[in-house]
């Protein structure tokens, strides 16, 4: 059975940082390219970035809002994968889901930026 | 970045009802298009990718059509469960926006 589990949200204040993880099994992770997607609480879902599969070249993708603020990564020996978020501000409090292409999801870790 | 804009924004229909839910691309995206349902703090499900495609698991009332930029999600005969919050989202470029979403209620 396939399982994304996410950890690491929290209350942080503006310009402070937080590491999110995403613990995954059930399926060869090494080989997935891995996305996070985010949700404001009561708005609709917003593509924050993915990171590629070691072998296809491990490179990354960021949405406009979060470039150059927030940085994803992997640990395919964990099977694990990251969300370094820098800089953070009041309009990234939501809730963060770790997905592969869409098929399968999290359930998603909260992170609130509030001073 | 492709702006994906769904309508309608709400939805009021009654079990057993057909409805409609159109998803537009502000550039053609051929089929690269995925519609998901959320239920109230629930994750994200996928329903139809490839603009047409059933995800497994997903009931044969769900389909999905269109190309380029105008797309659709039909649900047949509407069951209780199947009131929830739908988003379209195009996997043709990056980043890989999602629409606005639809909530779908029961009138």
């Amino acid at each position: 059975e396939v399982q994304l589990v996410e950890s690491g949200g929290g209350l942080v204040k503006p310009g402070g940082s937080l590491r999110l993880s995403c613990a995954a099994s059930g399926f060869s992770f090494n080989n997935a390219w891995m996305n996070w997607v985010r949700q404001a609480p009561g708005k609709g879902l917003e593509w924050v970035g993915r990171i590629k599969s070691k072998t296809d070249g491990g490179t990354t993708d960021y949405a406009t809002p979060v470039k150059g603020r927030f940085s994803i990564s992997r640990d395919d020996s964990k099977n694990t994968l990251y969300l370094q978020m820098n800089s953070l501000k009041s309009e990234d409090t939501a809730l963060y889901y770790c997905t592969t292409g869409g098929k399968e999801w999290g359930q998603g870790t909260l992170v609130t930026v509030s001073p | 970045d492709i702006q994906m804009t769904q309508s309608p924004s709400s939805l009021s229909a009654s079990v057993g009802d057909r409805v409609t839910i159109t998803c537009r691309a502000s550039q053609s995206i051929g089929s690269y298009l995925n519609w998901y349902q959320q239920k109230p703090g629930k994750a994200p499900q996928l329903l139809i990718y490839a603009a047409s495609s059933l995800h497994s698991g997903v009931p044969s009332r769900f389909s999905g059509s269109g190309s380029g930029t105008d797309f659709t999600l039909t649900i047949n005969s509407l069951q209780p469960e199947d009131f929830a919050a739908y988003y379209c989202q195009q996997s043709y470029n990056i980043p890989r926006t999602f629409g606005q979403g639809t909530k779908l209620e029961i009138k």
